[in-house]
């Protein structure tokens, strides 16, 4: 079965730079999150989409924005960059209603040095 | 905030035996979830639970809910060594929003 298809799987990037991590859902799911792990923690949700439009937002810097497009991918795109972004970022899918299985895309391990 | 939170924080058991981990939270929920995570990977989907049910089965996984204590646990029987995971349970608020709130995490070792 497909699943949710995140890229890059790896990112290196410097302080103070850009960075643009994919999201492609599992097909048929309209709705897409995502979270960021930092290290030894729990995943935390940063924001989330449906039928392309923003549904919920948790914590997520002003540095941070991201959209989802016609084709239900998402972008998050992340500017000045601190050592402390450094994360696995997941994306997530799911269908509605609310409530439904999250299912998780293999993540994005972004290194700031 | 609501949070599932987990308890015990690490597990150590030998192959072939189970494996009982709780979780608890804080707020109403609609449902709440479980995941395994192996080291750095993805989180890998194990079972729903939704707030009007009170046991669910899937393979050598069980996972009870009681929403009047706010709390889940999570029976692995059997266990094998590739059972060695972190494990998260993951609450998904009552109401439109669909996000889930993570707890700490179990770390699972289970000895050959």
């Amino acid at each position: 079965a497909a699943g949710v298809i995140q890229s890059p799987r790896h990112l290196i990037k410097e302080k103070r730079e850009t960075a643009t991590l994919k999201c492609y859902p599992i097909p048929r799911h309209d709705t897409v999150y995502w979270y960021q792990q930092g290290p030894g923690q729990d995943p935390q949700f940063l924001i989330s989409f449906y039928e392309k439009m923003q549904s919920d937002k948790g914590s997520i810097p002003d540095r941070f924005s991201a959209q989802q497009f016609s084709d239900y991918h998402s972008e998050l795109n992340m500017s000045s960059l601190e050592l402390g972004d450094s994360a696995l970022y997941f994306c997530a899918s799911s269908t509605r209603p609310a409530g439904d299985t999250q299912y998780f895309g293999p993540g994005t391990r972004l290194t700031v040095l | 905030s609501q949070q599932g939170e987990e308890d015990p924080q690490a597990l150590s058991i030998q192959e072939g035996e189970n494996a009982t981990m709780n979780c608890s939270y804080k707020t109403s929920i609609n449902n709440l979830q479980w995941y395994r995570q192996n080291s750095g990977r993805g989180l890998v989907h194990l079972i729903l639970i939704r707030s009007n049910e009170r046991e669910k089965h899937s393979g050598r996984l069980r996972v009870t809910l009681d929403t009047s204590k706010k709390s889940s646990s999570l029976l692995i029987t059997a266990s094998r060594a590739a059972d060695t995971a972190s494990y998260f349970c993951a609450t998904d608020g009552a109401g439109a929003n669909s996000k889930l709130t993570f707890g700490k995490g179990i770390t699972l070792s289970v000895r050959p």
